[in-house]
């Protein structure tokens, strides 16, 4: 099975900073990583897929990047919308997702 | 709008069952892969069941495998997920979501489980 690891878990910044997340797989994948967000009490919402595209109506301040074993999703501008659990999600085989990285107000 | 209706959670004691149902809207049910994925409180996603658009191929997650049983029912744009001999670990909030791709682009809001004696 493949395992997806985030870093960091927590993340603390303020409104403006620019936000990177990390996600490494334990076996290539290509680029078949996908990003989501998940708010309190929401079910998660799909940011970007094939580790760099950005899904219909995301803001451009989301981007990703990587690919074999490493990613990255990053926030240029961190807005007060932003301020949730990312995950990562693996699907060259099967799916795995990575266990969360909450972005909390600085 | 594309729209995920899960119902059907609820209190179940240990070894008990459950179905869950998801109701599609808004997009041609029978196209599409679809997935169940649940939340342990306060825990990380984990995928458990997926069923292709005709039904014929399923995969499940070794957590549930031989216990629960995903399917579907295109005529009613419906998704099921059959949980059989529950599990206190089995505790969790469950999403349908709509697999395009591999990739989960629209998710319902879930149906809760708990398994508690």
């Amino acid at each position: 099975d493949i395992q997806m690891t985030q870093s960091p878990s927590t993340l603390s910044a303020s409104v403006g900073d620019r936000v990177t997340i990390t996600c490494r797989a334990s076996q290539s994948i290509s680029s078949w990583l996908a990003w989501y967000q998940q708010k309190p009490g929401k079910a998660p919402k799909l940011l970007i897929y094939m580790a760099s595209n950005l899904e219909s109506g995301v803001p451009s301040r989301f981007s990703g990047s990587g690919s074999g074993t490493e990613f990255t999703l990053t926030i240029s501008s961190l807005q007060p919308d932003d301020f949730a659990t990312y995950y990562c999600q693996q699907y060259n085989s099967l799916w795995t997702f990575g266990q969360g990285t909450k972005v909390e107000i600085k | 709008e594309v729209q995920l209706v899960e119902s059907g959670g609820g209190l179940v004691q240990p070894g008990g069952s459950l179905r869950l149902s998801c109701a599609a809207s808004g997009f041609t049910f029978s196209n599409f892969e679809m997935i169940w994925v649940r939340q342990a409180p306060g825990k990380g996603l984990e995928w458990v069941s997926y069923i292709s658009s005709n039904g014929l191929t399923i995969h499940d997650a070794d957590s549930v495998k031989g216990r629960f049983t995903i399917s579907r029912d295109n005529a009613k744009n419906s998704l099921y997920l059959q949980m059989n001999s529950l599990r206190v670990e089995d505790t969790a909030l469950y999403y349908c979501a709509r697999d395009r791709s591999s990739r989960f682009d629209f998710w319902g809001q879930g149906t809760l489980v708990t398994v508690s004696s």
